[in-house]
């Protein structure tokens, strides 16, 4: 079945520097790759998604890469600010169970701590 | 936004009680989704809808099931709810399979 890993630890860094999160996968090709950010008690947020076919993507201070011979994925907030503090959710898109129709398989998440 | 509405907000019931939640939205989104979320488990997929009528199990889908009689809706019920079922419930629509998933607020669910 499919596996995705994330970074389990929390990501501890200071104000300015470039926070780069890791996420993983097993057993399976997706045709693209979605990000999502989660603030607590709140649903996940998508911020960026990126296809098989693309090296990088980038959204203002946030870039993401995609390697699917190393099946991992990338992502990077430069010039990082206290309000970026938040979980970090990676996804999968995989076909259902009997429709065959897309889901999202989400990693656990890894949680970016950014201090002033 | 998706406009997505999720009801109850919170909710502490009895184990054996049966709950609904509800799931409501306003973007006529073809693809609708329950997730359960607990910690050291990520999010979880229990059940999803890819029409008016159409089903289908996730990861997690024992003990609940799930009915969408109109596009805009979706219920996840608990029919005879138990501890393990204590989590924090999202629901998440889907427009087109490379757009992103919108999600609700989450309900709060405690089954003691």
């Amino acid at each position: 079945s499919q596996k995705i890993e994330q970074n389990s630890e929390a990501l501890n860094i200071q104000e300015g520097k470039t926070a780069t999160l890791t996420c993983n996968y097993t057993n399976y090709s997706p045709a693209y790759l979605q990000w999502y950010r989660q603030d607590p008690g709140r649903g996940p947020v998508f911020l960026l998604l990126i296809r098989e076919n693309e090296k990088e993507k980038r959204k203002e201070r946030l870039k993401v890469t995609f390697d699917t011979t190393l099946k991992q994925s990338l992502f990077h907030i430069t010039a990082s600010q206290p309000a970026d503090s938040a979980t970090y959710l990676c996804a999968l898109d995989m076909p259902g169970v009997n429709s065959g129709y897309s889901t999202l398989t989400f990693g656990k998440g890894t949680m970016l701590l950014v201090s002033p | 936004d998706a406009g997505i509405t999720q009801s109850p907000r919170h909710k502490v019931t009895e184990t054996g009680t049966p709950v609904t939640l509800r799931c409501h939205q306003t973007e006529n989104h073809r693809y609708m989704y329950w997730y359960r979320q607990d910690p050291g488990h990520g999010l979880r997929l229990i059940h999803y809808s890819y029409g008016v009528k159409d089903t289908d199990k996730g990861e997690v889908s024992d003990g609940y099931s799930v009915s969408r009689s109109k596009t805009e809706d979706f219920l996840l019920t608990l029919e005879s709810a138990t501890s393990s079922q204590t989590s924090v419930y999202f629901c998440a629509t889907w427009g087109q399979h490379n757009q992103p998933q919108h999600f609700g607020d989450g309900t709060r669910l405690s089954i003691l």
